[in-house]
């Protein structure tokens, strides 16, 4: 069965940095759009960066850009998310996510466990 | 980037039909699709595009969408129904995806 695995959260001051990892299997990686959602505490969700199944295009939400960078290695079957200058407000639960298009039809279809970043002082 | 609202909180009553709305200029443009997240746990999609369910998620689970408007309809709503809700879908200007704030719903 498809899962997605994260890891890489933690505590880490205001102006710091972390690298979130996500491991996928039971599905080819490689065919696959996949992004970063993430949902800080007791919140909704919020979008945060998506990248395309062969790492050509990649898009991100403002409240990120310029700090954040997404990547994968289809080799490895992972995706990442360097997150850099972070903000208290960047505390949440970082979700990897598959994308998945049926016809003219893109959606969600798998996610990961979450994991979560707390940035404080 | 658009906006795209919710009703922040719904009840229904065991065994009733409950309908949770998404309104958004770029509902014109996309389908919706949605989300149900229980406390603790990780989003599941429940209903994609028109209106499409994944494999094991119930039939009681519907969608459709008129004008701005997404909704998804809950027939015979169970105790395992409580959960939020959230919808999603592609943004036509700004970031390109976005959700809506989440509707919590409770089951009486």
């Amino acid at each position: 069965q498809v899962q997605l695995v994260e890891s890489g959260g933690g505590v880490v001051q205001p102006g710091g940095s972390l690298r979130l990892s996500c491991a996928g299997s039971g599905f080819t990686f490689s065919h696959y759009a996949v992004h970063w959602v993430r949902q800080a505490p007791g919140k909704g969700l919020e979008w945060v960066a998506d990248i395309s199944y062969d790492g050509s295009y990649k898009n991100y939400a403002d409240s990120v850009k310029g700090r954040f960078s997404i990547s994968r290695d289809n080799s490895k079957n992972t995706l990442y998310l360097q997150m850099n200058s972070l903000r208290v407000e960047d505390t949440a639960v970082y979700y990897c996510v598959r994308e998945n298009t049926v016809g003219m039809t893109t959606s969600f279809d798998s996610w990961g466990q979450g994991t979560l970043v707390t940035v404080s002082s | 980037s658009s906006e795209v609202t919710q009703d922040p909180t719904v009840s229904v009553a065991l065994g009733q039909t409950v309908r949770i709305t998404c309104q958004g200029d770029s509902l014109r443009r996309y389908y919706a699709s949605w989300y149900q997240q229980r406390p603790g746990q990780a989003p599941v999609l429940v209903i994609y595009g028109e209106n499409n369910r994944p494999s094991g998620i119930p039939d009681r689970f519907s969608g459709s969408t008129s004008g701005n408007t997404a909704s998804l309809t809950i027939t015979g709503s169970q105790a395992e129904d409580e959960a939020d809700y959230y919808c999603n879908l592609r943004d036509s200007r700004g970031s390109p995806w976005v959700f809506g704030g989440g509707t919590k719903l409770t089951v009486l």
